[in-house]
């Protein structure tokens, strides 16, 4: 069965950092792109970074470049988030999810459980 | 960033049903148009990717058409269990960008 599991989440005051991470299971992963995708408060979904298999293509929405950085190791079937100069409007669940292809592509087709993230002083 | 435009934001409807959202993109995405259902608490499911294609174990009552910048989601006949909020979302440019959800309730 495949699973990802995100964990890593919880309370952090404005400016702090927090990592996040999800462990995979129940398929190659690093045949397939992932991705973390969040989810503010009551709010819609917003992509935030996508990282290919081999970690070649690394990719970042606006709202995070240079202050998030995404990362895997295919030997231990983890990818990670880790998040740095966090903002309030950062708080959201933070979702991992899979790609359907090896090089980013956009097309989300399994998804974690996610895992809360709330900046607050 | 291409703007993904869903409508209607909300809707009512009983069961048996047929019930259609649609999706307007900004620009052009050819076929990259993904539907997601999510149930309250949940983490989003894929149902139909690349605008058509309906995901493996996923029931043949939903389906989605279209191309370009114009797209449809429906529901055959609505069933209880399909209560959720709906979303699409584009992968044909970065930055990957969705819908801004449809809640689907039971009249």
């Amino acid at each position: 069965e495949v699973q990802l599991v995100e964990s890593g989440g919880g309370l952090v005051k404005p400016g702090g950092s927090l990592r996040l991470s999800c462990a995979v299971s129940g398929f190659t992963f690093s045949d397939y792109s992932m991705n973390w995708v969040r989810q503010a408060p009551g709010k819609g979904l917003e992509w935030v970074s996508s990282i290919s298999g081999g970690s070649t293509y690394i990719y970042y929405a606006d709202s995070v470049k240079g202050r998030f950085i995404i990362s895997r190791d295919n030997a231990k079937n983890s990818l990670d988030l880790q998040m740095n100069s966090l903002r309030a409007e950062d708080t959201a669940v933070y979702y991992c999810a899979r790609d359907r292809r090896r090089t980013p592509n956009g097309a989300f087709d399994v998804w974690g459980q996610g895992t809360m993230v709330t900046v607050s002083s | 960033d291409i703007q993904m435009t869903q409508s209607p934001s909300s809707l009512s409807a009983s069961v048996g049903d047929r019930v259609t959202i649609t999706c307007q993109a900004s620009q052009d995405i050819n076929k990259y148009l993904n539907w997601y259902q999510q149930k309250p608490g949940k983490a989003p499911k894929v149902l139909i990717y690349d605008a058509s294609n309906l995901e493996t174990g996923v029931p043949s009552r939903f389906s989605g058409s279209g191309s370009g910048t114009d797209f449809t989601f429906t529901i055959s006949s609505l069933q209880p269990e399909d209560i959720a909020t709906y979303y699409c979302q584009q992968h044909d440019n970065l930055p990957y960008t969705f819908g801004q959800g449809t809640k689907l309730e039971i009249k």
